[in-house]
């Protein structure tokens, strides 16, 4: 099993949409979770950022994390074009680790 | 100011070529890393530097060399690339380890 496990998709949804990505990941010691936006052919952009279970708000956006279950998502309200990118999951590896294990990337379209 | 810098943005080279791609930060982190993405896939980790010193090498081949002439500054020098490593490489920096990690813009590269 990869420690970090993301549904590449490609997920197509109409503007205004809610949109749920979302990642699984099998190490219990993971504590520090990340959401990256990717355009293509540019460098990922930090999104999010959470240390803890519950969610964490900025915007639009939602980052929900829930260690009981090993689950992390990330949650786009009033979704619009210009969120069509792809969307990466990222941990770090652990304590002293300078290592994020990231998720393979979700692409996400938003249709006008 | 949570901004990476890299340049060029787009280099061709050919395969007997000596290049060098640079990297620059100023908000005083500690880690800074190269990454390679090739497309429709996330990073791999290639190298890290902390506090200067390379602490981390994933087995990446000889002809990409790493420099950190100062804290602010990556390169990644390159020398007898294969039309294969035709990436776009990246630099990130951090604070520090299970840190969040700052990427910059990226280069382009294309080995001929």
């Amino acid at each position: 099993q990869k420690e970090v496990e993301q549904d590449p998709g490609p997920l197509s949804v109409p503007e205004g949409a809610i949109v749920s990505l979302n990642c699984t990941y099998s190490n219990s010691a993971f504590q520090y979770f990340m959401w990256y936006r990717q355009y293509s052919r540019k460098g990922p952009e930090l999104l999010m950022y959470t240390y803890s279970s519950g969610n964490k708000e900025d915007g639009r956006f939602t980052a929900q994390v829930d260690k009981s279950s090993k689950y992390i998502s990330l949650f786009i309200r009033d979704s619009q074009p210009s969120d069509s990118a792809t969307y990466l999951c990222a941990i770090p590896s652990g304590a002293g680790s300078y290592q994020l294990t990231f998720g393979k990337g979700t692409k996400l379209s938003v249709i006008p | 100011d949570t901004e990476v810098t890299q340049t060029p943005k787009h280099l061709v080279m050919g395969m007997t070529n000596k290049k060098s791609l640079k990297c620059e930060q100023h908000m005083g982190h500690r880690a800074m890393y190269w990454y390679k993405q090739k497309a429709k896939k996330p990073p791999e980790l290639m190298f890290v530097y902390s506090y200067e010193k390379l602490s981390i090498n994933e087995s990446v081949p000889s002809r990409f060399s790493p420099e950190c002439p100062n804290s602010s500054l990556l390169n990644l020098h390159l020398h007898a690339l294969q039309p294969e490593d035709s990436a776009l490489y990246l630099c990130a920096s951090s604070r520090g380890d299970q840190e969040t990690q700052y990427f910059g813009p990226g280069t382009r590269l294309l080995v001929l």
